[in-house]
């Protein structure tokens, strides 16, 4: 079975930094998807992470410990836009198995 | 046009109407998916289609059938729904369906039964 864990939601300052954490237990790896969808539209990739470590994009970070089953995402220097759905993806061989997805809220 | 296009963007149906929900992508991929999301769910995986061939079919009620003629169509035919059917229904395309190739998401069909 597929069992994937991501907080609800999640509020956070303008500037800031902000974690988000996923846990996984899934029959079978390939890698791991970060998604974010803003409201009414279509969830658009951030990041794929293969092996254990930490990817830098920009102002987003994604890492991954395949031995823990455990990735997070990591947004810095929060802009407004940021506010969206961040969705954590496991992907296995045809498929992609999604989180429940964590509602991230900026303020000013 | 660029991207994936779903068409209808809304769709209210009755229970006993028949209808179809279409998707087209303009990026040259050769894999398409039908997914659902339902609020406060996970987006679920219904149907995945591999340069035009079902490669997977997952457990969904045959109420559903899709229909892929070419690799960059994709069609689900929608008979005597049920409420809990109500979702938003996204289609997406990839370059291959095995490899870590990212997906790319159209702006869904938002569906109601009445």
């Amino acid at each position: 079975g597929q069992n994937i864990d991501q907080p609800t939601e999640m509020t956070a300052t303008e500037g800031a930094i902000v974690q988000i954490n996923c846990t996984y237990q899934t029959s079978g790896f390939n890698g791991l998807f970060w998604y974010q969808q803003h409201a009414g539209e279509a969830p658009t990739f951030l990041s794929y992470n293969v092996l254990d470590g930490l990817e830098e994009k920009g102002r987003f970070s994604s890492f991954l410990s395949r031995s823990k089953g455990y990735s997070y995402l990591l947004l810095k220097e929060l802009q407004m836009k940021d506010s969206a759905s961040y969705l954590c993806a496991v992907h296995n061989d045809y498929k992609l198995s999604f989180g429940a997805g964590t509602t991230v809220t900026v303020r000013a | 046009e660029t991207g994936v296009t779903q068409t209808p963007r809304h769709l209210v149906m009755g229970m006993t109407n028949k209808k179809s929900l279409k998707c087209e992508q303009h990026l040259g991929h050769n894999a398409m998916y039908w997914y659902k999301q339902s609020a406060k769910k996970p987006l679920e995986l219904m149907f995945v289609y591999s340069l035009e061939e079902r490669v997977e079919n997952n457990s969904v009620p045959s109420r559903f059938s899709p229909e892929c003629p070419n690799s960059s169509h994709l069609f689900l035919h929608l008979h005597t729904l049920q409420p809990e059917d109500s979702a938003l229904y996204l289609c997406a395309s990839s370059q291959v369906a095995r490899d870590g190739q990212p997906q790319h998401f159209g702006d869904g069909t938002r569906l109601s039964i009445l």
